[in-house]
């Protein structure tokens, strides 16, 4: 079944340990997406891709990276988490849009936790 | 500045009324979409309205565009407790969506 994957689902980290969230869509979307949300906010766009071997910062400045080295996979990794970074990441996936954006189709979220 | 606010930003309503949210913008779009999102959980998309339509229905859901105001408004009639959820409007272009700041709303039995 085509879907959109996130893990971890939770993550309690101390600080300064790297971490990656994966994110895996098997809907064979060219676009992807990374967003953090703060609980009962807005979503703010980190990164996006659209393709292989794009990558793009979004709206919101974030120390995060990410990197699409496959179309169905765009890991999101921090070298060094700090308490800031606390918080809900959504990954999403969309087609091509023949004008204006398309629907994206969103995973679960990583909640992410820093002590 | 963010490019779609909504309005209430919570609205709680008994099981059977109609809930009606309302989302203004800052700049021209090509559409707009809403997204449902369940407490903890990720976005799922409910509806796209192309900014050369007025009004469009989806089972309970009925939405509308005004491009001379700039404003879209979702309508859920005959709610249910599943409802309770937050809504979220979308603006796209370029391929990228700005969302607004949600209604959380609440459906009581």
């Amino acid at each position: 079944e085509a879907d959109i994957y996130q893990t971890p689902r939770y993550l309690v980290i101390g600080t300064g340990k790297k971490i990656t969230l994966e994110c895996s869509q098997t809907m064979g979307h060219d676009k992807m997406y990374w967003y953090q949300q703060d609980p009962g906010m807005e979503l703010h766009l980190i990164h996006y891709s659209y393709g292989v071997n794009s990558t793009e910062k979004g709206d919101l400045s974030s120390e995060s990276t990410v990197s699409r080295i496959r179309t169905e996979h765009f890991p999101l990794t921090l070298e060094s988490a700090r308490p800031s970074h606390t918080s809900q990441y959504l990954c999403a996936s969309s087609d091509h849009g023949l004008a204006g954006a398309n629907e994206q189709f969103f995973g679960p979220g990583t909640r992410l936790t820093v002590l | 500045s963010q490019q779609g606010e909504e309005d209430p930003q919570a609205l709680s309503i008994q099981e059977g009324e109609n809930a009606t949210m309302n989302c203004s913008y800052k700049t021209s779009i090509n559409n707009l979409q809403w997204y449902r999102q369940n407490s903890g959980r990720g976005l799922v998309h409910l509806i796209l309205i192309r900014s050369n339509e007025r009004e469009k229905h989806s089972g309970r859901l009925r939405v509308t565009l005004d491009t001379s105001k700039k404003s879209s408004s979702l309508l859920i009639t005959a709610s249910r407790a599943a409802d309770t959820a937050s809504y979220f409007c979308a603006t796209g272009g370029g391929n990228k969506l700005t969302f607004g700041t949600g209604t959380q709303l609440k459906v009581e039995l």
